[in-house]
């Protein structure tokens, strides 16, 4: 079955300890990112990859890093998660550019404390 | 940069009954998806759709770009349609406030 697959669902956490969310697609999409959903300010780009070693930030890239060693992995990493970093996050995928249709993982929903 | 407006942003109805709702764009553009967003929190996609008509069982969808706008048909509403339901602009994908839908037996 085509699908990204985010892990974990669920984490919470304490303030300044570092934690990697995982994020992986078998549908051998180029193009990555990560998104986190707020009330109120719904959606916002963290960052996004184009391809293999290609990263770039988004609309809220700062306390976020990440990676793209492999086509099929994109993992976002918090160094020091901050309380202001809770919210839902959710890795997308599409096939070529920005421009195609995108599917979305199942979400992660963090707690930072 | 641009803006993607969703009507109405709350919906109740009745089981059975049929809706529609509306999505604007404040510019042209190449590409637009419908999400539902379940509330379980997943982001499910109902229909990639740059331009025409879609159908996907008891949902179509119709986007008509020169217009700067697309529409979510959902016929026969079932209580498990209810949740918040996304229009997005590709791109740097620029969702619109969303559609909070709520389908009561």
């Amino acid at each position: 079955e085509a699908q990204v697959t985010q892990n974990p669902r669920y984490l919470i956490t304490v303030t300044g300890k570092k934690l990697t969310v995982t994020c992986s697609q078998n549908m051998n999409h180029e193009y990555m990112s990560w998104y986190r959903q707020d009330p109120g300010l719904g959606l916002r780009q963290i960052y996004y990859s184009m391809n293999v070693e290609v990263t770039d930030k988004g609309d809220v890239p700062e306390g976020y890093k990440v990676s793209r060693k492999e086509k099929r992995n994109f993992p976002l990493i918090l160094e020091s998660p901050s309380p202001n970093q809770t919210s839902l996050y959710f890795c997308a995928s599409s096939p070529r550019t920005a421009l195609h249709g995108y599917t979305f993982g199942s979400g992660t929903r963090l707690t930072v404390v | 940069g641009i803006q993607v407006e969703q009507s109405p942003p709350d919906l109740i109805l009745q089981e059975g009954a049929n809706s529609t709702l509306r999505c604007n764009f404040s510019d042209s553009v190449n590409n637009l998806q419908w999400f539902h967003q379940n509330p379980w929190g997943q982001l499910i996609n109902l229909f990639y759709i740059p331009s025409g008509t879609k159908q996907n069982g008891r949902l179509s969808a119709t986007t008509v770009a020169t217009e700067r706008y697309s529409l979510l048909y959902i016929s026969s509403s079932q209580t498990t349609d209810s949740g918040v339901y996304f229009c997005a602009v590709l791109g740097k994908l620029i969702f619109g406030q969303g559609t909070e839908l709520s389908v009561k037996p």
